[in-house]
């Protein structure tokens, strides 16, 4: 079974402008999750979608986005990127919604840079 | 404030003894904790589970204790094998709602010396 996959590996850009991130579930898993991984911070959450609904989100402000689509893969979109959102984004995904106990699976992240 | 610590961020055991991972939790409303293996240039990878109604939980090499009453749980690994050489993370969830998917650590970078 294939698992999360997420596009691209890494990705440059340039402060004031937008990014576009996409990712893949393992097949069967409806719920998709977005975390942030910096070294001061840690991994901490973004959102969680679930068919298609946006079920909780963090503590980000509006640039950060997302969606997921009717076959459960999922962009998350950063409007007017700002320096600090350089980081590892990655994206899990899970059997069922959070609240049944269910275990993420990860993939291996989008590296971010801002310059 | 951080719900979630892991205290040691690195850990050196020598092959073949027992590896064992500390977490401290604040928020007695989780109820679902995980532990998370990362190598560099990967995403975490799923470890093992226990939900709070359990006070542990074993999957071959790894074995999670949780004392809830400490609001504390503890990942052993045995033997430990140089491919544990990585990145562990602790996480904890309130599977009852909020808005806070899964709270990690930060992480105990865990060496395993020959």
């Amino acid at each position: 079974k294939a698992g999360v996959t997420q596009t691209p590996r890494y990705l440059i850009k340039t402060r004031g402008q937008q990014v576009t991130l996409s990712c893949s579930p393992i097949s069967g898993h409806r719920s998709v999750s977005w975390y942030q991984q910096t070294p001061g911070q840690g991994l901490q959450f973004l959102f969680e979608y679930f068919s298609e609904t946006q079920r909780n989100k963090g503590n980000f402000p509006g640039r950060f986005s997302g969606r997921q689509f009717s076959n459960s893969r999922s962009e998350m979109n950063v409007s007017t990127l700002e320096l600090g959102d350089s980081a590892l984004y990655l994206c899990a995904s899970s059997l069922e919604a959070r609240g049944n106990n269910s275990p993420l699976h990860f993939g291996n992240g989008t590296r971010l840079t801002v310059t | 404030d951080q719900q979630v610590k892991q205290n040691s961020p690195s850990l050196s055991v020598q092959e073949g003894r027992i590896s064992i991972l500390n977490c401290d939790y604040t928020n007695s409303m989780f109820d679902y904790f995980l532990w998370y293996k990362k190598y560099p240039a990967e995403g975490p990878t799923f470890l093992i589970s226990i939900s709070s109604i359990k006070d542990k939980n074993e999957d071959g090499r790894f074995t999670v204790f949780l004392n809830k009453s400490a609001k504390h749980l503890s990942l052993h690994i045995v033997p430990s094998q140089p491919g544990d050489s990585a990145v562990y993370f602790c996480a904890a969830s309130n599977s009852g709602g909020g808005a806070d998917g899964l709270t990690f650590g930060k992480g105990t970078h865990l060496i395993i010396q020959p």
